[in-house]
């Protein structure tokens, strides 16, 4: 039973051309992460909520942006889409009290032409 | 940076086999985390080891965490071909749920 749902599994988009990845929970966790994971590389946080609170990591780059309408729901917007910014991109969601794990998604590979 | 960094960073075994990997980070941690990766999947947590923890068993892991050297280890034992994947420790410091990851073991386990 997924529980941590990224929409689409593979996303295709032109340079320059605003793409949106979405992802869904059915957890209700109070946190919702996104990361950046470029091949054989560790994931790198872009920016968190915590419920509406929004928390961007200081070296992620103003291109990317992100919305969370409601618990369940959560958005990454790449506003004008760059070569480097073909990765994977994972979902995941947790408690925010310490010492809980995290749920990840299984991802959308984002594919730049 | 928080982000640790893990030793090899590929592993390559028979069937059978222990394999272990490590996991080395900066700062001071509420606790560490390992998880793992299949190929073109997301991450799935592992097991989770408290600063005051020293040793972890789930099965056929374990993991220890010597929070003097910074170091954690996770071993998986009589290893099988599905264990084949990547994995990575993440730390957590500070009140809050947040982690940055290590580079990453890949591990393949040949049958």
């Amino acid at each position: 039973d997924a529980m941590v749902i990224q929409n689409p599994r593979y996303q295709v988009t032109q340079f320059g051309k605003p793409v949106t990845l979405s992802c869904s929970q059915t957890l209700n966790h109070n946190v919702m992460y996104w990361y950046q994971q470029k091949s054989s590389q560790a994931p790198k946080l872009l920016f968190h909520y915590y419920d509406k609170d929004f928390n961007n990591e200081a070296d992620t780059p103003d291109n990317f942006q992100s919305r969370r309408p409601n618990t369940s729901f959560c958005f990454l917007d790449i506003r004008s889409p760059g070569l480097g910014d073909a990765a994977m991109y994972l979902c995941a969601t947790s408690w925010r009290e310490g010492n809980q794990p995290q749920h990840f998604g299984d991802g959308t590979r984002l594919s730049i032409l | 940076s928080q982000q640790g960094e893990e030793d090899p960073q590929a592993l390559s075994i028979q069937e059978g086999e222990n394999a272990t990997m490590n996991c080395s980070y900066k700062t001071s941690i509420n606790n560490l985390q390992w998880y793992r990766q299949n190929s073109g999947r997301g991450l799935v947590h592992l097991i989770l080891i408290r600063s005051n923890e020293r040793e972890k068993h789930s099965g056929r892991l374990r993991v220890t965490l010597d929070t003097s050297k910074k170091s954690s280890s996770l071993l998986i034992t009589a290893s099988r071909a599905a264990d084949t994947a990547s994995y990575f420790c993440a730390t957590s410091a500070g009140g809050f749920n947040k982690f940055y990851f290590g580079s990453g073991t890949k591990l393949n386990v040949k049958p």
